[in-house]
């Protein structure tokens, strides 16, 4: 199976600053078909994951610009260009090439200082 | 606008059964791929099963397979999830989530505890 390791474990960030999270897999996420399958998802608190991130860098319907994914073959980030109250929660990455099953990373909890 | 509602879960003892629905509404279910995605409690996110959208193709995580059966019924826009010899492991709020490659909508969950 794939192993998804993200980092750091948790993040606490003031308002209006960036924030970065890292997301490594074991193999590469790079397909034949020139995609890379690595998706980015948020839990706030109290709700399921919502789609932040498709294949590495789209943005999902109605995600904000302030949310950026990059990278490739088995190194992955995800950038908040400017953290705001309501982006509170967990962010986990995840990978779709090598399935079944499809693996999540363990998750990284971010906090409003 | 998609919407996915999932039911069926409960309290259930060790070796139980028990068998989770999930009713979606929006879209075009199916042609949909489906997967039903667990959480433990304060844990983080594990795919349990996916399934095509004829039905043909279902795979599951080793964890369940030979335990869980997944299936959809596509007159009635609804996919389901069969839990025999259920484990206190088990226990956690179950997703039905809409595609297993793309995952774009996720249900609330509906919480399976497994306890004597």
């Amino acid at each position: 199976d794939i192993v998804m390791t993200q980092t750091p474990l948790s993040l606490s960030v003031t308002p209006g600053q960036p924030a970065s999270i890292s997301c490594k897999s074991s193999q590469s996420l790079l397909h034949s078909d020139g995609k890379t399958y690595l998706y980015w998802y948020l839990q706030k608190p109290g709700q399921p994951p919502q789609l932040l991130i498709y294949e590495v860098s789209n943005r999902f319907s109605g995600v904000p610009d302030r949310f950026s994914g990059s990278g490739s073959g088995t190194d992955f980030t995800l950038k908040i260009s400017r953290v705001e109250a309501e982006d509170v929660g967990m962010y986990y990455c995840m990978q779709s090439l090598h399935l079944p099953p499809l693996t999540f990373g363990g998750g990284t909890k971010v906090e409003i200082k | 606008e998609v919407q996915l509602v999932e039911s069926g879960g409960g309290l259930v003892q060790p070796g139980g059964s028990l068998r989770l629905s999930c009713v979606v509404s929006g879209g075009t279910f199916s042609s949909a791929e489906m997967s039903w995605v667990r959480q433990a409690p304060g844990k983080g996110l594990e795919w349990v099963s996916g399934i095509s959208g004829s039905g043909g193709s279902i795979y599951y995580a080793d964890s369940v397979k030979g335990r869980f059966t997944m299936s959809r019924d596509n007159s009635k826009n609804t996919l389901y999830l069969q839990m025999d010899s259920l484990r206190a492991e088990d226990t956690a709020i179950y997703h039905c989530v809409r595609g297993w490659e793309l995952l774009d909508y996720w249900g609330q969950g509906t919480l399976v505890t497994v306890s004597s």
